[in-house]
């Protein structure tokens, strides 16, 4: 299978841990993208990656929250002094952005996090 | 700020039933409009980008409409396997680009045999 992978499924932690998770995109795509979806609620967009390069992060991206994608390849997410509040399903797709050519996002299965 | 609402929240048919899911969009300026589906538990799955007013795209039994203000997706004779959250997204053109999609709160499709 060549879609977009993450790494775990699900996790569990209490108030105050930290946790992180791990996005490997589609092999050809460049660009990489994290987003929060509740329950109930569409996903919301965190920040995204062409290569490694940082471009955009959304106000929701406290300074608690931190994302990697140190070689261009896979990414992580990092979640420092969990809050339960951060309980949520967290997404990570990706694209690949060619010249002239728009190309669409292709989520990942998700991380399932509980914060007790 | 880029807006999108779907409609109804929740949708009952029986197998065959057709119906369209309804998406209002408010963007500065659309880049493009997307649909996804998704089953409880799992990631968005893709199904069409739409660009521009007056396109038209078909996947089997759905067909995605764009207008200058709203999307439709039209399911024809659904089954039950077509059971799932249908999510809109927008993309707005915005100087120095951004690629962020905001996305509907979605419509949770429920197909009866």
């Amino acid at each position: 299978d060549t879609g977009v992978s993450q790494d775990p499924r699900h996790k569990i932690t209490k108030r105050g841990q930290n946790v992180t998770f791990r996005c490997d995109p589609i092999s050809e795509h460049n660009r990489l993208y994290w987003y929060r979806q509740t329950l109930g609620q569409g996903p919301e967009f965190l920040t995204y990656f062409q290569n490694e390069a940082q471009l955009e992060k959304s106000r929701l991206l406290s300074d608690r929250f931190s994302a990697e994608r140190p070689k261009g390849s896979f990414s992580t997410l990092e979640i420092q002094r969990t809050e339960q509040g951060d309980s949520a399903m967290y997404l990570c797709a990706s694209s690949f952005e060619g010249s002239g050519i728009y190309n669409e996002q292709f989520f990942g299965p998700g991380t399932r996090l509980t914060v007790l | 700020e880029d807006q999108v609402t779907q409609s109804p929240e929740a949708l009952r048919l029986q197998e065959g039933e057709s119906s369209s899911l309804n998406c209002s969009y408010t963007v500065s300026g659309l880049r493009g409009l997307f649909w996804y589906r998704q089953d409880p538990g799992k990631g968005p799955e893709f199904l069409f980008t739409l660009y521009s007013a007056g396109e038209e795209k078909e996947k089997e039994r759905l067909k995605a409409t764009l207008t200058k203000k709203e999307s439709f997706l039209h399911i024809t004779a659904p089954k039950p396997e077509d059971s799932a959250t249908y999510l809109c997204a927008v993309q707005a053109k915005r100087w120095g680009g951004s690629e962020k999609l905001v996305f509907g709160k979605g419509t949770k499709l429920t197909v009866n045999p």
